[in-house]
């Protein structure tokens, strides 16, 4: 049984640029959450997808926006890069309390 | 809006106990969570707790107290690999469900 999946591993963007992170839940779970972790501090929530639907959101800016797919994959899109958006992005997929994180991707901004 | 407070860095001997304690002030509390995070690695989960007390899970145990907004996690017969970060997250609900809010870390040291 695969876990969370992630891609790409790695991602080196210019400011200004657009970037898409994309994420495979475990089977059989139909949430997908993403975080943001900068270097030496915890996931910070960016938001929540069920059944194709944001559900939960939290203090990021509208250039981070997300979609669900049917078969519940997700994709995390960020628009107008800054250098301040290199960070750690980890998809986390759930059936409850307990959340399975992916490997995650590494962004840098330049 | 949500906080978590927990030691940022604690050192220990292997073959030793260590507790890492957890405050948090938030709405919509359901429950408490405990992630392990190797340098380099995914967040991992440990435990949860709902209601007031003491769960063990082998060399782990967390505990809570729902009244005073605490929590901690115990590490018993410390190992050199239990050397990571360590994240206390709360279960809040929200509209359309729940979300899980993470603390900063505390950086376990393990010395031989």
């Amino acid at each position: 049984d695969a876990g969370v999946t992630q891609s790409p591993t790695h991602l080196i963007k210019t400011r200004g640029q657009q970037v898409t992170l994309r994420c495979s839940p475990k089977s059989g779970h139909d949430t997908v959450s993403w975080y943001q972790q900068a270097l030496g501090q915890g996931p910070q929530f960016i938001f929540q997808y069920y059944e194709e639907e944001e559900r939960q959101r939290g203090n990021f800016p509208d250039r981070f926006s997300g979609h669900q797919f049917p078969n519940y994959s997700s994709e995390l899109n960020v628009n107008a890069l800054l250098l301040g958006d290199s960070a750690l992005y980890l998809c986390a997929s759930s059936d409850s309390y307990e959340q399975y994180f992916g490997p995650g991707t590494r962004l840098t901004v330049t | 809006g949500q906080s978590l407070e927990q030691p940022s860095e604690v050192t220990a001997v292997e073959g030793a106990i260590v507790q890492i304690n957890c405050t948090y002030q938030t709405s919509g509390f359901y429950g408490l969570s405990w992630y392990q995070q190797h340098d380099g690695g995914a967040p991992t989960f440990l435990s949860y707790n709902a209601l007031d007390g003491l769960e063990e899970t082998g060399r782990f145990s967390s505990f809570l107290s729902r009244s005073d907004s605490y929590g901690y996690l115990l590490l018993q017969e410390l190992q050199m690999k239990d050397s990571a970060s360590y994240f206390c997250a709360v279960r809040v609900s929200a509209v359309g469900g729940f979300k899980t809010i993470f603390g900063a870390g505390t950086r376990l040291f393990v010395k031989a």
